[in-house]
Protein backbone atom coordinates (compact mmCIF):
# COMPACT_ATOMS: atom_id res chain seq x y z
CA UNK A 1 0.00 0.00 0.00
CA UNK A 2 0.60 3.55 0.13
CA UNK A 3 3.59 5.25 2.51
CA UNK A 4 3.92 9.14 2.62
CA UNK A 5 7.36 10.22 4.59
CA UNK A 6 7.22 13.44 5.82
CA UNK A 7 10.23 16.06 6.70
CA UNK A 8 11.12 17.88 8.94
CA UNK A 9 8.38 16.88 11.92
CA UNK A 10 9.38 20.22 13.74
CA UNK A 11 10.43 23.62 11.39
CA UNK A 12 11.11 26.74 13.25
CA UNK A 13 11.64 29.89 11.13
CA UNK A 14 11.64 33.50 11.61
CA UNK A 15 8.96 35.67 10.76
CA UNK A 16 9.37 36.55 6.49
CA UNK A 17 11.40 33.70 6.18
CA UNK A 18 10.60 31.08 4.07
CA UNK A 19 9.31 27.10 4.90
CA UNK A 20 9.81 24.17 3.07
CA UNK A 21 8.54 21.08 4.35
CA UNK A 22 8.81 17.62 2.27
CA UNK A 23 7.35 14.62 1.10
CA UNK A 24 7.94 11.41 -0.87
CA UNK A 25 5.40 8.58 -1.70
CA UNK A 26 5.65 4.96 -2.53
CA UNK A 27 2.68 4.37 -5.14
CA UNK A 28 3.36 5.05 -8.44
CA UNK A 29 -0.34 5.41 -9.24
CA UNK A 30 -0.90 8.08 -6.31
CA UNK A 31 -1.76 10.86 -8.79
CA UNK A 32 -3.25 13.85 -5.95
CA UNK A 33 -0.55 15.45 -3.76
CA UNK A 34 -2.99 17.84 -1.05
CA UNK A 35 -1.28 20.07 1.91
CA UNK A 36 -3.57 20.61 4.50
CA UNK A 37 -2.96 22.80 7.19
CA UNK A 38 -4.55 22.24 10.70
CA UNK A 39 -4.99 24.08 13.98
CA UNK A 40 -5.11 22.23 17.30
CA UNK A 41 -8.58 20.59 17.35
CA UNK A 42 -9.84 21.37 14.23
CA UNK A 43 -10.53 19.76 10.76
CA UNK A 44 -7.69 19.45 7.90
CA UNK A 45 -7.95 22.69 6.11
CA UNK A 46 -6.57 22.02 2.07
CA UNK A 47 -4.38 25.15 1.35
CA UNK A 48 -3.32 23.67 -2.04
CA UNK A 49 -3.18 20.76 -4.18
CA UNK A 50 -1.23 19.34 -7.44
CA UNK A 51 -2.38 16.48 -9.75
CA UNK A 52 0.20 14.63 -11.36
CA UNK A 53 0.00 16.45 -15.04
CA UNK A 54 1.65 19.27 -13.70
CA UNK A 55 4.97 19.82 -11.66
CA UNK A 56 4.45 23.10 -9.96
CA UNK A 57 1.17 25.28 -8.78
CA UNK A 58 1.12 28.27 -6.46
CA UNK A 59 -1.17 30.28 -4.62
CA UNK A 60 0.09 33.67 -3.77
CA UNK A 61 2.77 32.85 -0.67
CA UNK A 62 2.39 28.87 -0.93
CA UNK A 63 3.80 26.87 -3.73
CA UNK A 64 4.00 22.91 -4.00
CA UNK A 65 6.34 21.25 -6.21
CA UNK A 66 5.96 17.88 -7.77
CA UNK A 67 8.42 15.60 -9.21
CA UNK A 68 6.72 12.05 -10.08
CA UNK A 69 9.75 10.67 -11.41
CA UNK A 70 11.55 10.77 -8.08
CA UNK A 71 8.01 10.34 -5.95
CA UNK A 72 8.39 13.53 -3.73
CA UNK A 73 6.68 16.93 -3.32
CA UNK A 74 7.11 19.53 -1.07
CA UNK A 75 5.20 22.79 0.21
CA UNK A 76 7.41 25.74 -0.32
CA UNK A 77 5.83 29.10 2.18
CA UNK A 78 7.22 32.43 1.77
CA UNK A 79 7.05 35.75 3.73
CA UNK A 80 6.09 33.33 6.72
CA UNK A 81 3.85 35.14 9.62
CA UNK A 82 3.29 34.06 12.79
CA UNK A 83 -0.30 32.87 11.55
CA UNK A 84 1.04 30.43 9.60
CA UNK A 85 2.13 28.43 12.80
CA UNK A 86 0.07 25.57 12.71
CA UNK A 87 0.62 21.34 11.98
CA UNK A 88 0.97 20.80 7.86
CA UNK A 89 -0.07 17.24 6.76
CA UNK A 90 1.13 16.23 3.03
CA UNK A 91 -1.32 13.30 1.81
CA UNK A 92 -1.34 11.22 -1.75
CA UNK A 93 -4.12 9.75 -3.09
CA UNK A 94 -5.13 7.53 -6.66
CA UNK A 95 -7.62 10.51 -7.38
CA UNK A 96 -11.38 10.80 -6.69
CA UNK A 97 -12.88 8.40 -4.78
CA UNK A 98 -9.54 6.77 -3.11
CA UNK A 99 -7.94 7.17 0.26
CA UNK A 100 -5.76 10.13 1.19
CA UNK A 101 -2.78 8.61 3.47
CA UNK A 102 -1.63 11.06 5.31
CA UNK A 103 2.39 12.12 6.04
CA UNK A 104 3.39 12.27 9.99
CA UNK A 105 2.73 15.79 9.99
CA UNK A 106 5.41 18.83 10.85
CA UNK A 107 4.76 21.44 13.37
CA UNK A 108 5.93 24.77 11.86
CA UNK A 109 6.82 27.50 14.79
CA UNK A 110 7.11 31.01 12.62
CA UNK A 111 8.50 33.45 15.50
CA UNK A 112 7.99 36.92 15.30
CA UNK B 1 -18.18 25.29 -0.73
CA UNK B 2 -18.94 21.87 0.11
CA UNK B 3 -20.08 21.73 4.05
CA UNK B 4 -19.74 18.23 6.22
CA UNK B 5 -21.20 18.45 9.60
CA UNK B 6 -20.46 16.15 11.95
CA UNK B 7 -22.60 14.86 15.16
CA UNK B 8 -21.85 15.08 18.30
CA UNK B 9 -18.62 17.50 18.33
CA UNK B 10 -17.76 16.10 21.23
CA UNK B 11 -19.06 13.16 23.66
CA UNK B 12 -17.60 11.45 27.10
CA UNK B 13 -19.03 7.78 27.83
CA UNK B 14 -18.30 5.47 30.66
CA UNK B 15 -16.28 2.10 29.61
CA UNK B 16 -18.47 -0.23 28.10
CA UNK B 17 -20.63 1.56 26.51
CA UNK B 18 -21.34 2.35 22.26
CA UNK B 19 -21.05 5.98 21.03
CA UNK B 20 -22.91 6.83 18.00
CA UNK B 21 -21.11 9.82 15.29
CA UNK B 22 -22.80 11.01 12.45
CA UNK B 23 -21.28 12.52 9.16
CA UNK B 24 -22.92 14.40 7.12
CA UNK B 25 -22.70 15.69 3.45
CA UNK B 26 -24.98 18.90 3.69
CA UNK B 27 -24.66 20.49 0.10
CA UNK B 28 -23.49 17.14 -1.97
CA UNK B 29 -24.05 14.26 -1.97
CA UNK B 30 -21.52 11.65 -1.05
CA UNK B 31 -21.21 8.02 -2.73
CA UNK B 32 -17.79 7.63 -0.74
CA UNK B 33 -17.28 8.67 2.66
CA UNK B 34 -13.85 8.05 5.06
CA UNK B 35 -13.22 7.81 8.60
CA UNK B 36 -9.98 8.55 10.08
CA UNK B 37 -9.00 8.70 13.94
CA UNK B 38 -6.27 11.22 14.56
CA UNK B 39 -4.36 10.80 18.46
CA UNK B 40 -2.82 13.34 20.27
CA UNK B 41 0.45 14.94 18.34
CA UNK B 42 -0.32 12.25 15.74
CA UNK B 43 -1.23 12.15 12.07
CA UNK B 44 -4.84 11.34 10.41
CA UNK B 45 -5.00 7.84 10.41
CA UNK B 46 -8.03 5.76 7.75
CA UNK B 47 -9.72 3.75 9.49
CA UNK B 48 -12.12 2.62 6.76
CA UNK B 49 -14.00 3.48 3.96
CA UNK B 50 -17.32 4.07 3.98
CA UNK B 51 -19.72 3.12 0.39
CA UNK B 52 -23.15 4.17 0.32
CA UNK B 53 -25.68 0.89 0.21
CA UNK B 54 -22.58 -1.57 0.89
CA UNK B 55 -20.17 -2.80 3.25
CA UNK B 56 -17.52 -0.59 4.49
CA UNK B 57 -13.70 -1.53 3.51
CA UNK B 58 -11.56 -1.10 7.26
CA UNK B 59 -8.03 -1.25 7.01
CA UNK B 60 -5.45 -3.33 8.56
CA UNK B 61 -5.64 -3.70 12.38
CA UNK B 62 -8.85 -1.68 12.54
CA UNK B 63 -11.80 -4.20 14.05
CA UNK B 64 -14.99 -4.05 12.13
CA UNK B 65 -16.70 -5.50 14.51
CA UNK B 66 -15.99 -2.45 17.10
CA UNK B 67 -16.20 -0.19 14.75
CA UNK B 68 -19.28 -0.27 12.85
CA UNK B 69 -19.93 1.49 9.72
CA UNK B 70 -23.46 2.31 8.21
CA UNK B 71 -23.94 4.60 4.97
CA UNK B 72 -27.26 4.62 4.63
CA UNK B 73 -27.62 6.99 2.08
CA UNK B 74 -25.71 9.37 -0.18
CA UNK B 75 -25.40 12.29 2.70
CA UNK B 76 -24.89 10.09 5.89
CA UNK B 77 -22.78 7.69 7.21
CA UNK B 78 -22.11 6.62 10.93
CA UNK B 79 -19.42 5.74 12.77
CA UNK B 80 -20.61 3.22 16.13
CA UNK B 81 -18.01 2.47 18.76
CA UNK B 82 -18.74 -0.85 20.56
CA UNK B 83 -17.68 -1.10 23.65
CA UNK B 84 -15.73 1.67 24.06
CA UNK B 85 -12.25 1.21 26.23
CA UNK B 86 -10.14 4.46 27.32
CA UNK B 87 -7.58 3.36 24.36
CA UNK B 88 -10.64 4.24 22.17
CA UNK B 89 -10.40 7.39 23.47
CA UNK B 90 -9.53 9.88 20.22
CA UNK B 91 -10.91 12.70 17.54
CA UNK B 92 -12.83 11.13 15.01
CA UNK B 93 -12.54 12.69 11.77
CA UNK B 94 -15.09 11.66 8.51
CA UNK B 95 -14.46 13.49 5.13
CA UNK B 96 -17.05 12.93 2.26
CA UNK B 97 -15.91 12.83 -1.66
CA UNK B 98 -17.90 14.57 -4.21
CA UNK B 99 -15.91 12.36 -7.16
CA UNK B 100 -15.24 15.72 -8.80
CA UNK B 101 -13.43 17.52 -6.55
CA UNK B 102 -11.12 17.51 -3.23
CA UNK B 103 -12.91 15.44 -0.09
CA UNK B 104 -14.34 17.49 2.52
CA UNK B 105 -14.01 16.68 5.63
CA UNK B 106 -16.47 17.33 8.84
CA UNK B 107 -15.32 19.44 12.17
CA UNK B 108 -14.58 16.30 14.17
CA UNK B 109 -15.55 14.32 17.15
CA UNK B 110 -13.32 14.50 20.63
CA UNK B 111 -14.44 10.84 22.20
CA UNK B 112 -13.50 10.39 25.85
CA UNK B 113 -14.29 7.29 27.33
CA UNK B 114 -13.97 6.98 31.30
Amino acid sequence: GENVEQHPSTLSVQEGDSAVIKCTYSDSASNYFPWYKQELGKRPQLIIDIRSNVGEKKDQRIAVTLNKTAKHFSLHITETQPEDSAVYFCAASRGYGNKLVFGAGTILRVKS
Amino acid sequence: GAVVSQHPSWVICKSGTSVKIECRSLDFQATTMFWYRQFPKQSLMLMATSNEGSKATYEQGVEKDKFLINHASLTLSTLTVTSAHPEDSSFYICSADPLYNEQFFGPGTRLTVL
